[in-house]
């Protein structure tokens, strides 16, 4: 079946290291979107993918970055991580013949 | 401002009833409208999608679109203990980017 794959499920950082959150998906979707989940807030887009070498920004991407290099996998590297990336990171993609998003496992990030 | 709001709860209700859930948006061209669950710990689904004024059933859930008052509404009837989870309320802004905007959520009880 396909589906959509996060790693780690848990990580511990401490403030200043580049960490990498990996997602792949077996869908063959083009769209693949970051999000972030903190209470108060819901789910907010970090960065977005239409397809290979397509990247955008959503409405909380500073810090972070994402690299598009095959239809599969759509990482997500913390430059520097910060107290504040403290949260819930989920993935997720979307075939783009409608809207809706299939979504990864997620991973709780903790930055110390 | 934010462009989806949600009453956060929480909601109790007790087996049985109608659960009414509420959404309001303010990009007026919106055109799509999305109902998603999220138990605790777990990733969100979608249980209902609804593109055009007036209501759409699916089994137990109705969606409810006015998009002259901007406002869509979820209604679960007879609420059973399983449908106790947060319930995120999304909208596609349609500005050309195949984004969903998230409400903050409604956490439901449904009381046995």
């Amino acid at each position: 079946d396909a589906e959509i794959t996060q790693s780690p499920r848990h990580k511990i950082t401490e403030t200043g290291r580049q960490v990498t959150l990996a997602c792949h998906q077996t869908w063959n979707h083009n769209n693949m979107f970051w999000y972030r989940q903190d209470l108060g807030h819901g789910l907010r887009l970090i960065h977005y993918s239409y397809g290979v070498q397509d990247t955008n920004k959503g409405e909380v991407s500073d810090g972070y970055s994402v690299s598009r290099s095959n239809t599969e996998d759509l990482p997500l590297t913390l430059e520097s991580a910060a107290s504040s990336q403290t949260s819930v990171y989920f993935c997720a993609s979307s075939d783009g013949r409608g809207e809706k998003l299939f979504f990864g496992s997620g991973t709780q990030l903790s930055v110390l | 401002q934010k462009e989806v709001e949600q009453n956060s709860g929480p909601l109790s209700v007790p087996e049985g009833a109608i659960a009414s859930l509420n959404c309001t948006y303010s990009d007026r061209v919106s055109q799509s409208f999305f109902w998603y669950r999220q138990y605790s710990g777990k990733s969100p689904e979608l249980i209902m999608s609804i593109y055009s004024n007036g209501d759409k059933e699916d089994g137990r859930f109705t969606a409810q679109l006015n998009k002259a008052s901007q406002y869509v509404s979820l209604l679960i009837r007879d609420s059973q203990p399983s449908d106790s989870a947060t319930y995120l309320c999304a909208v596609n802004p349609q500005t050309g980017a195949n984004n969903l905007f998230f409400g903050t959520g409604t956490r439901l009880t449904v009381i046995p």
